[in-house]
């Protein structure tokens, strides 16, 4: 079965940094694609970051290009977005997303439980 | 960026009845390898999305056959046979196929 647990969210003061994990497991993780999408309180999906099975292709939304990193490490199944400079408009419950396939194009077929994250003074 | 216009925003629909969500992309979905990478996601409330549709009419694992896609380059539909209660949700196209990947806005789904 097929599994997502994000950790690592919580209350962080504008224009500090907080670190997201994605802890996977019931697949072989180094043969797909992953992703982070967030959603604002009460809002839509926005996709944020997405990285290929070997970080060769690495991607990242306009609204956070320079200030969030993603990166994965295959060996321990884990998915990772070290962001910095938060700001009030990255408030969101943020989601790990696993890809169809090895390359970042493709889209997403399974969803962790998602972390908030809450960017206030 | 590509926008992914949905319609309609809001589906109030009678058990047992069917139900159609459009979406609309400003540009193809088709890819350079030729496949075309426009899915559909459900999210009901408090949950996180799950997978419905992927490539336009293939139905994800476990997914009932009253779900269906069909559509092609710019526009899409999703289709729900027959309604039942376990659908209310909120329901987004998504595409994957050029960067950034965007949604629409969402179609809720409500029982009348």
């Amino acid at each position: 079965e097929v599994q997502l647990v994000e950790s690592g969210g919580g209350l962080v003061q504008p224009g500090r940094s907080l670190r997201l994990s994605c802890a996977a497991s019931g697949f072989i993780f180094d043969d797909y694609a992953m992703y982070w999408v967030r959603q604002a309180p009460g809002e839509g999906l926005e996709w944020v970051s997405g990285i290929s099975w070997n970080s060769g292709t690495i991607a990242y939304a306009d609204s956070v290009r320079g200030r969030f990193t993603i990166s994965r490490d295959n060996a321990k199944n884990s998915l990772y977005l070290q962001m910095n400079s938060l700001r009030a408009e990255d408030t969101a419950l943020y989601y790990c997303a696993k890809g169809r396939g090895y390359s970042v194009y493709g889209g997403f077929d399974y969803w962790g439980q998602g972390t908030p994250v809450t960017v206030s003074s | 960026d590509i926008v992914m216009t949905q319609t309609p925003l809001s589906s109030p629909v009678t058990l047992g009845q069917p139900a159609s969500i459009s979406c609309r992309s400003s540009q193809s979905l088709v890819h350079s390898d030729g496949n075309t990478y426009l899915s559909w996601l459900q999210q009901r409330p408090g949950q996180p999305p799950r997978l419905l549709i992927y490539q336009i009419s293939n139905r994800f694992s476990g997914v009932p056959d009253r779900f269906s896609g069909s559509g092609a380059g710019t526009d899409f539909t999703m289709k729900i046979s027959r309604v039942e209660a376990e659908d209310v949700g909120v329901y987004y196209c998504m595409q994957a196929t050029h960067f950034p990947f965007t949604f629409g806005q969402g179609t809720k789904l409500e029982i009348k």
